[in-house]
């Protein structure tokens, strides 16, 4: 079945690049995505890639998809304070309703100050 | 514009009881997905509504039953509760076009707590 997984922390200096990584298993998975959730909200889409692009960016978030490795990262520039937060990776397995996403467990973005 | 809002926002129940909960999509969205999230976990896939109708299904049983309404609103239904259904449950409406990129719009979530 399809699986996503995540590290579970991760902890940088305000101003430094973040990095948050995951791995997916279907490799039949259309789209790929990234949410955020703060603390006591739901989920923010922050942006999605298609299976067929390798490099996405807007502003200062750039995704990287090695489909080959089934690999996944999220880059945010210049971390803030405000960035603190649990990122979600979820794919889009190649079956299954266009909304039946499979979720990671979290990453937890601790930005120091 | 007025995003996913959910109601209630907290509630207890304890085993063997039913409960409903509501969600209002997002102005011009007209599809409605629910989620499980456990405590420590994401998200999980319960099932989908696209006019008025269930059109697609993840892992849990018949006692979880939705309803969406001809204003695109929805309502989770869950039967016969167990301690193990205590998560927050998060609706995510979607607007007309999206079917092809997936995208979701959440809601803040209600949280069920099951003793």
């Amino acid at each position: 079945g399809e699986d996503v997984e995540q590290s579970l922390f991760l902890s940088v200096r305000e101003g430094d690049s973040s990095v948050i990584n995951c791995t997916y298993t279907d490799s039949s998975s259309t789209y790929l995505y990234w949410y955020k959730q703060e603390p006591g909200a739901g989920l923010q889409l922050l942006t999605y890639i298609f299976s067929n692009m390798d490099m996405k960016q807007d502003q200062r978030l750039t995704v990287l998809l090695n489909k080959k490795d089934k690999h996944l990262s999220l880059r945010i520039a210049d971390t803030q304070t405000g960035d603190s937060a649990i990122y979600f990776c979820a794919e889009r397995p190649g079956g299954g309703s266009a909304r039946q996403l499979t979720f990671g467990s979290g990453t937890q973005l601790t930005v120091l100050p | 514009e007025t995003g996913v809002t959910q109601s209630p926002t907290h509630l207890i129940k304890t085993r063997g009881q039913q409960v409903t909960l509501r969600c209002s999509s997002q102005s011009g969205h007209n599809t409605v997905s629910w989620y499980q999230q456990a405590l420590g976990q994401g998200p999980q896939f319960i099932f989908q509504y696209y006019r008025e109708e269930e059109n697609g299904r993840g892992n849990f049983p018949p006692r979880f039953s939705g309803l969406q309404f001809p204003n695109y609103s929805s309502e989770l239904n869950v039967n016969a509760l167990e301690l193990d259904d205590s998560a927050l449950y998060l609706c995510a409406s979607s607007p007309p076009g999206t079917g092809r990129t997936g995208e979701l719009f959440f809601g803040e979530g209600s949280r069920l707590t099951v003793l």
